[in-house]
């Protein structure tokens, strides 16, 4: 299985600031098959990066995504006050799907 | 539109067993690829299991191998989680979610998700 580990595990900071979290594979992953999800409380995860570094549908362009191999980023350009989240990032290039344990975006 | 439901959720002891259900849609059900993902109280996101469109490849996470089965039924466009052994750690809320494709792509489509509590 391939472990996903993500950091840091939360991030304090304030709207307008750039946020950047990362998500660390245990052995390289299949044609970077890598996605980041967005979940707020209550609700279910959004897809909003796949591939690694495509936007999914609807997402805004502030958000972006980057990496290979074992090593992955994704970046809020300019945090809004809906940004703040847990984010995570999941590996699908495995039969046996795995998700990073989470980063918490917290208003500073 | 694409929709999925989650229902069967409850609260049982240990070694209960129960059967969720996702019914969906707004999409060819046969054509994607179906999972099921957990989301315990204070933890992260746990993928669960998965089922190909027709059905042949089926896996599982570690930590419910022999205990749970996922499966399908095209016609009636339901998926199902059978949960047997039950476990406390097994408490969280099970989502229902469609890849983008048949295999090996994101979860792009969410249900709600259904609260499955274990409690002696």
């Amino acid at each position: 299985e391939v472990v996903l580990t993500q950091s840091p595990d939360t991030l304090s900071l304030s709207p307008g600031e750039r946020a950047t979290l990362s998500c660390g594979a245990s052995q390289s992953i299949e044609n970077n098959y890598l996605a980041w999800y967005q979940q707020r409380p209550g609700l279910a995860p959004s897809l909003l990066i796949y591939d690694a570094s495509t936007r999914a549908t609807g997402v805004p362009d502030r958000f972006s995504g980057s990496g290979s191999g074992t090593d992955f980023t994704l970046t809020i350009s300019r945090l809004e006050p809906e940004d703040f989240a847990v984010y995570y990032c999941q590996q699908y290039g495995s039969p046996v799907y795995t998700f990073g344990q989470g980063t918490k975006l917290e208003i500073k | 539109e694409v929709q999925l439901v989650e229902s069967g959720g409850g609260l049982l002891k240990p070694g209960g067993s129960l059967r969720l259900s996702c019914g969906a849609s707004g999409f060819n059900f046969d054509s994607y690829t179906m999972n099921w993902v957990r989301l315990a109280p204070g933890k992260g996101l746990e993928w669960v299991a998965s089922i190909s469109g027709s059905g042949p490849y089926i896996y599982y996470a570690d930590s419910v191998k022999g205990r749970f089965t996922i499966s399908r039924d095209n016609a009636k466009n339901s998926l199902f989680l059978q949960m047997d052994s039950l476990r406390v750690a097994d408490t969280a809320i099970y989502y229902c979610a469609r890849e983008t494709a048949d295999g090996y792509s994101p979860l792009n489509y969410w249900g709600q998700g259904t609260v499955v509590t274990v409690s002696s």
